[in-house]
């Protein structure tokens, strides 16, 4: 059974803080998503991933970084909190090359003061 | 670019009755088409998929349709009942995107007893 879980499902932040999320899957899968997901606007990728230090930007990825030491972990950054960023957060995982299905985290709601 | 529309945004059916939720794409070349579903304070999980050399699938009460020339794909809902309520999310891939998925807006279902 796939499980992705992520560092915290509610977190608030203030403008201009560094935020930190992390999200873990434990089924050995090459490729790892972060995603925000706001109302009407349905599931926008911010950054993606298909091997460990490697990184490439989605739709949206201004105001956010990635990094991924190691296979099962995907951390993304906020390097400068904005209230704008307030949102639910999901991280997803899918397997290698051909790997459609993707296997959601729980979602963090970030919460920018 | 890549663009997946999806409609309607809240669909509301009673109790038994068939539910369809629609989605366009804007490249001719994608081969795979995914539903999501999301119940409320949870996460996303595939409920349906289907790829570009078969026209319908099903399974159980739900099916997919697609339509390559028109570049349409259809969720359809037979018999609703109340655990049916949730957001659900169409999806592409799209060519040249390996496994990044885009997604269409989302559609609140209600179904009403």
């Amino acid at each position: 059974d796939v499980k992705v879980t992520q560092s915290s499902r509610y977190l608030v932040k203030r403008t201009g803080e560094k935020v930190f999320l992390e999200c873990v899957q434990d089924m050995d899968h090459e490729n790892m998503f972060w995603y925000r997901q706001d109302p009407g606007l349905g599931l926008r990728l911010i950054y993606f991933s298909y091997d460990v230090k490697m990184k490439e930007k989605g739709d949206i990825p201004e105001g956010y970084s990635v990094s991924r030491e190691k296979k099962e972990r995907f951390s993304l950054i906020l390097e400068s909190a904005s209230t704008n960023q307030t949102s639910m957060y999901l991280c997803a995982s899918s397997f290698g090359s051909g790997g459609y299905e993707q296997f959601f985290g729980p979602g963090t709601r970030l919460t920018v003061l | 670019g890549e663009n997946v529309e999806q409609h309607p945004s809240t669909l509301s059916v009673q109790e038994g009755d068939s539910a369809v939720i629609k989605c366009t794409y804007s490249d001719s070349a994608s081969n795979y088409f995914p539903w999501y579903k999301q119940e409320l304070g949870k996460r996303p999980q595939l409920i349906i998929d289907i790829r570009s050399n078969v026209g319908e699938k099903k399974d159980q009460r739900i099916a997919v349709t697609l339509n390559k020339t028109a570049k349409h794909f259809s969720l359809h809902i037979t018999e609703t009942q109340p655990e049916d309520s949730a957001v659900y999310f169409c999806a592409a891939i799209f060519t040249g995107g390996g496994n990044k998925l885009t997604f269409g807006t989302g559609t609140q279902l209600k179904v009403e007893l």
